[in-house]
């Protein structure tokens, strides 16, 4: 699997947006990109994935750019409850490949009121 | 409509001893996946259950460890003669079919004295 670069930690105001960037510069044409988070204690929490297109959920907005190469997640009304680890994760199916994520350090958001 | 879930939720154990971590994947669903983390570490893939087919145990770190997946539906994780650097938090995984996205389980925490 591609690896992935993000920053160790960031810091974000309650209420504003938190823009999480990820570089995944090698990523190839059949491999997707998977944001999970992990708040303390608990276990990774799934976020949202896309391929090429940017995706939008209830929780997140997910923005890749056209190469491909990064990406950037969003949350777009940071609270407190917002404060974890966030993976950027690339991924690839199939059987050959194993189908096990791979985690990197992540970034540690920090929302501050 | 429960989540994945595991228990027990913290094992305490002496040096030697064997444990045994279960885990229950959301109903239906076919994958199953155990992961671990250490301290401060990243999440490390240790063992991937698909079906019928034979299970990757390509991340199991020695041959103490060992784990079963009966019925297509429940997995136990066992770990022979614990090992202090056995300590972590023992995380399960499952989804509908090896590329769909996986839900974790809230973890089992080990530690081994």
């Amino acid at each position: 699997d591609a690896k992935t670069t993000q920053p160790p930690s960031m810091d974000c105001a309650e209420g504003r947006a938190a823009n999480l960037p990820c570089n995944h510069s090698t990523i190839s044409g059949n491999e997707y990109v998977y944001w999970y988070r992990q708040i303390h204690s608990q276990g990774p929490q799934y976020i949202i994935h896309g391929l090429k297109n940017n995706e939008t959920n209830e929780m997140a907005s997910l923005i890749i750019t056209e190469d491909r190469k990064s990406s950037t997640l969003i949350l777009p009304h940071a609270t407190l409850r917002d404060t974890a680890v966030y993976y950027c994760i690339v991924f690839r199916w199939g059987m050959e490949y194993g189908n096990k994520l791979v985690f990197g350090a992540g970034t540690i958001l920090r929302v501050k009121s | 409509g429960a989540g994945v879930s595991q228990s027990p939720s913290n094992k305490v154990t002496e040096k030697g001893k064997d444990v045994e971590l279960r885990c229950d994947p959301i109903s239906g669903h076919t994958a199953l996946y155990w992961y671990r983390q250490s301290l401060g570490q990243g999440l490390e893939f240790l063992i991937y259950f698909q079906g019928n087919s034979a299970p990757d145990k390509s991340g199991l770190p020695s041959d103490r460890f060992s784990a079963e997946r009966t019925g297509g539906s429940v997995s136990t994780l066992t770990i022979q003669r614990t090992q202090q650097e056995d300590s972590a938090v023992y995380l399960c995984a499952s989804n509908t079919r090896g590329g769909d996205t996986q839900y974790f389980g809230p973890g089992t925490r080990l530690t081994v004295l």
